[in-house]
């Protein structure tokens, strides 16, 4: 089915290891964002992008790199996890005046 | 400075009657948008309604409709005969500006609880 679909949904993986987190959406959107669910919270953006090959940070991207070299495509690396960093990850996509952001399923990242 | 703020951590309400969950903001950009998403057990956001601040009238989608009071900076989620399966958490997100490429910042969110 068309939408926007993020692998894998479950990962545990340990402190140092990099991890990539992967962003599908079949929409052409423009703009691409990952976000971070934490308790206490709400949902923090960690990159956006506006278009392929342009992304810039947002409020908490210490320790993420991001890439989008691809419009459909916008994965997201943690290159040396740390236990700070075990939070659900969401991928969303938009386009548009209003610009509504359509969320995948999340991904629950576990570092150990 | 929180942009979002959501008051309630959790809210109650039976079956079949209307709730409202709280919702201000802060922004002194003239023009944003105001967004509410439902993310149900199962972890997945739903948008629900957008409101922009030009919009003269009051957001509506259904059961849902946004009580939008610009003079006191709220927006506030209104949802009618409640139902079982609106039991979730509610954020109150906002988008400022129109070249923020659709950034959102969020509320911490209220938890619904719908009673039979």
């Amino acid at each position: 089915d068309a939408g926007i679909t993020q692998s894998p949904r479950y990962k545990i993986t340990e402190t140092g290891r990099q991890v990539t987190l992967m962003c599908h959406q079949t929409w052409s959107h423009s703009y691409m964002f990952w976000y971070r669910q934490d308790l206490g919270h709400g949902l923090r953006l960690i990159y956006y992008s506006a278009a392929a090959d342009i992304t810039d940070k947002g409020e908490v991207s210490d320790g993420y790199v991001v890439s989008r070299s691809k419009t459909e495509n916008f994965p997201l690396t943690l290159e040396s996890a740390t236990r700070s960093q075990t939070s659900v990850y969401f991928c969303a996509s938009s386009e548009g005046l209003v610009n509504i952001q359509y969320f995948g399923a999340g991904t629950r990242l576990s570092v150990l | 400075a929180q942009k979002i703020t959501q008051t309630q951590p959790g809210m109650f309400v039976q079956e079949k009657e209307a709730v409202t969950l709280d919702c201000t903001y802060d922004t002194s950009d003239p023009s944003y948008g105001l967004f509410w998403y439902k993310q149900p057990s199962s972890g997945e956001m739903i948008f629900l309604i957008y409101q922009g601040s030009y919009d003269q009238q009051n957001a509506t989608e259904g059961r849902y409709s946004l009580n939008f009071q610009k003079a006191r900076k709220s927006a506030n989620l209104v949802i009618s005969a409640s139902q079982l399966g609106d039991s979730a958490m509610y954020f109150c997100a906002m988008r400022e500006g129109l070249t923020s490429y659709g950034k959102l910042t969020f509320g911490q969110g209220t938890i619904l609880t719908v009673h039979p």
